[in-house]
């Protein structure tokens, strides 16, 4: 089993819709959970981290974290073209004191115009 | 604030030959990671230094793959001999610390390595 499961995609939604990503971890150890959106040929940067349940907003953006479910979730309201790209889940894993980044194989989104 | 540079942003090499790879992270930030991404996967880490001490290095092959942080500050990523799969872009990211289980990473612009 993985330890960050993604569906890898890609998930189309037309613009202006709610995009809906999802993402599972297998470690009930992880405390911290944060969302990348990678564009084609681009590093990771960060959208938004979420580190107690419920839900997180900024902006267009919702992290949803159910730890009794070890579950976490992006929406991206209002989608818009330029959200296209793939979305990477990431857990935080302590080890030896210090934080370890395990990713998801990361969703691709397409929205459509 | 200057981000995470890293050089060269593309290299073609054939199997068997050696390279390195070269990372500067934001100043002041203590911890520098190493991640290998094949296409079509996330990013997967290869080596954790807190400073210029090594945290964490267990999925990094040892028998081909090398990595060093003098001085606390830059480091260098080296692969001899490369193979086939070692085909990837490389990630380097650093962040202020590592103890507190929330800090965020910065990546760098990646190298694009394409073993022949």
């Amino acid at each position: 089993q993985k330890e960050v499961e993604q569906n890898s995609g890609p998930l189309s939604v037309p613009e202006g819709a709610i995009a809906s990503l999802n993402c599972t971890y297998s470690d009930r150890g992880s405390q911290s959970f944060f969302w990348y959106r990678q564009y084609s040929g681009k590093s990771p940067e960060l959208i938004m981290f979420i580190y107690s349940n419920g839900d997180k907003e900024d902006g267009r953006f919702t992290a949803q974290l159910n730890k009794a479910s070890q579950y976490v979730s992006l929406l991206i309201r209002d989608s818009q073209p330029s959200d296209s790209a793939t979305y990477l889940c990431a857990a935080i894993r302590r080890v030896q004191g210090a934080q370890k980044l395990v990713f998801g194989q990361g969703t691709r989104l397409t929205i459509n115009p | 604030e200057a981000g995470v540079a890293q050089s060269p942003r593309y290299k073609i090499i054939e199997k068997r030959q050696s390279v390195a790879f070269w990372c500067n992270p934001i100043s002041g930030h203590a911890t520098l990671y190493w991640y290998q991404q094949i296409l079509g996967q996330g990013p997967k880490l290869l080596i954790q230094f807190q400073n210029n001490g090594v945290v964490d290095d267990s999925q990094l092959p040892k028998d081909r793959f090398s990595a060093e942080r003098l001085k606390g500050v830059d480091s260098t990523l080296k692969i001899q001999p490369a193979k086939l799969e070692d085909s990837a872009v490389y990630l380097c990211a650093s962040s202020r610390l590592a103890g507190g289980g929330r800090e965020t990473q910065y990546f760098g612009p990646g190298t694009r390595l394409l073993v022949l």
